[in-house]
């Protein structure tokens, strides 16, 4: 099976502008997390969905938001772009929201 | 709130020896699961290892290990003979098993450890 895909990998935005990162679970897998990693918090959980709904959000301000589709692919939003939301950007799938999560490779999002 | 400590920044060990990585975690609920991840430099997470809470034997995989002490909260992770591949960031992460309100599909994370492996 092919494993969790993101796009795009890489993203130079700038103060102000908004960005859409893309997420492709594994076949099969109808749960997906969102995780941003920074070199001063760590990992944290940005939200989860599961047959297109949201169902757990962690401490991140409204500028984040995320959608699920049918096949499962999900995406994640940021609007009004900070410094601060520069982060690497991870993905993770699992069956349901119980199962072990598989990551994908992340979008490194640089804001200038 | 769950949370998950991993007290040492930084490890090494030379090849084929053995390296043990600290995880502690502190949390009221009974059910749970435990993880650690590594991540090399490609930042890909790797899963390397799950336990349960409600299972006494602890989880082996290949030439890794836990050693899970459920009273004491700690789940350490043993490598044995360490390769050169072995070097990433390691992560422990906590799980609730409940299905419910803030446990949906959230992973609460350490600091992370990084594992240096010398040739």
């Amino acid at each position: 099976k092919a494993g969790v895909t993101q796009t795009p990998r890489y993203l130079i935005k700038t103060r102000g502008q908004q960005v859409t990162l893309s997420c492709s679970p594994i076949s099969g897998h109808r749960s997906v997390s969102w995780y941003q990693q920074t070199p001063g918090q760590g990992l944290q959980f940005l939200f989860e969905y599961f047959s297109e709904t949201q169902r757990n959000k962690g401490n991140f301000p409204g500028r984040f938001s995320g959608r699920q589709f049918s096949n499962s692919r999900s995406e994640m939003n940021v609007s009004t772009l900070e410094l601060g939301d520069s982060a690497l950007y991870l993905c993770a799938s699992s069956q349901d929201p119980q199962e072990t999560q598989y990551f994908g490779p992340g979008t490194r999002l640089l804001v200038l | 709130a769950q949370t998950v400590t991993q007290s040492q920044p930084e490890m090494s060990v030379q090849e084929a020896e053995t390296v043990t990585l600290s995880c502690t975690y502190d949390t009221s609920e009974s059910d749970y699961y435990l993880f650690w991840y590594k991540q090399p430099p490609s930042r890909q997470m790797i899963l390397v290892i799950r336990q349960e809470a409600y299972k006494q034997q602890n989880a082996t995989e290949n030439r890794f290990s836990v050693n899970f002490q459920k009273a004491a909260k700690s789940f350490s992770l043993k490598i044995s003979d360490s390769q050169l591949g072995d070097a990433a960031m390691y992560f422990c992460a906590y799980r609730s098993a409940h299905a419910g309100g803030t446990s949906y599909g959230k992973l609460t994370f350490g600091q992370g450890t990084i594992l240096t492996v010398h040739p």
